[in-house]
């Protein structure tokens, strides 16, 4: 069974920071772009960042450019999100999907982790 | 802040039609193909169309996607409960270089 995991998510306060992770199994980890949308509370969806298979392209949106790192190790079939410089805006559930497009142009994110949430706040 | 619009809600009886469309520019929609992500209550989103019209396995034929220039629409044949959902469109956005999602659309079950 094709699976991704979220971790690391939990309360901070501005300006600080915290560091998600995503477990995979059941897929060759190393073949497909991983990436990372969130949802604020009663929001849609916001894409966050995309790494491609070898970690050699990283894309992320304007709102975290900056203050946001994507990685992964396909060693572990891990992808992980740093996150820095933290503000109230961005406390969301953050997700990590599989990209099994061909190409950055061909969205197919699944199967999506049950996600992992962020609370920013004093 | 969302790029493509979306109608915000959209309800019919049980066993009707529902289309959904998504409005983007030639930025996004317009040169870039459409996925469609559907979201039950309290759930995680999964991928309901991709390629603007192809449903990956294990998706109902009941769902069904076309793009036409800058907009694609969703259209949800024999309407059942369990629909209800938020669904929201996707696309790569040239001019970001990112992906875009639409506003999301409310789908009730009258």
């Amino acid at each position: 069974e094709i699976q991704v995991v979220e971790s690391g998510g939990g309360l901070v306060q501005p300006g600080g920071s915290l560091r998600l992770s995503c477990a995979a199994s059941g897929f060759t980890f190393g073949g497909y772009a991983m990436t990372w949308v969130r949802q604020a509370p009663g929001k849609g969806l916001e894409w966050v960042s995309s790494i491609s298979r070898f970690g050699g392209d990283a894309y992320y949106a304007d709102s975290v450019k900056g203050r946001f790192t994507i990685s992964r190790d396909n060693s572990k079939s891990t992808v992980s999100l740093q996150m820095n410089s933290l503000r109230v805006d961005d406390t969301a559930v953050y997700y990590c999907a599989k990209n099994s497009g061909s190409y950055w142009g061909d969205n197919r994110f699944g199967p999506w982790g049950q996600g992992t949430l962020v609370a920013v706040s004093s | 802040q969302s790029v493509l619009t979306q109608p915000p809600s959209a309800s019919e009886t049980p066993g009707q039609r529902v289309t959904i469309s998504c409005s983007g520019s030639t930025s996004n929609i317009g040169n870039n193909p459409v996925s469609w992500y559907q979201q039950l209550p309290e759930t995680a989103p999964r991928l309901l169309i991709y390629n603007s019209n192809q449903r990956p396995s294990g998706v109902p034929d009941r769902f069904s996607g076309s793009k036409s220039g800058t907009s694609a629409s969703l259209v949800i044949s024999g309407l059942q409960s369990d629909d209800e959902a938020d669904f929201y469109c996707a696309a790569w956005d040239d001019g970001l270089s990112g992906y875009v999602f639409g506003t999301g659309t409310t789908v009730t079950v009258l």
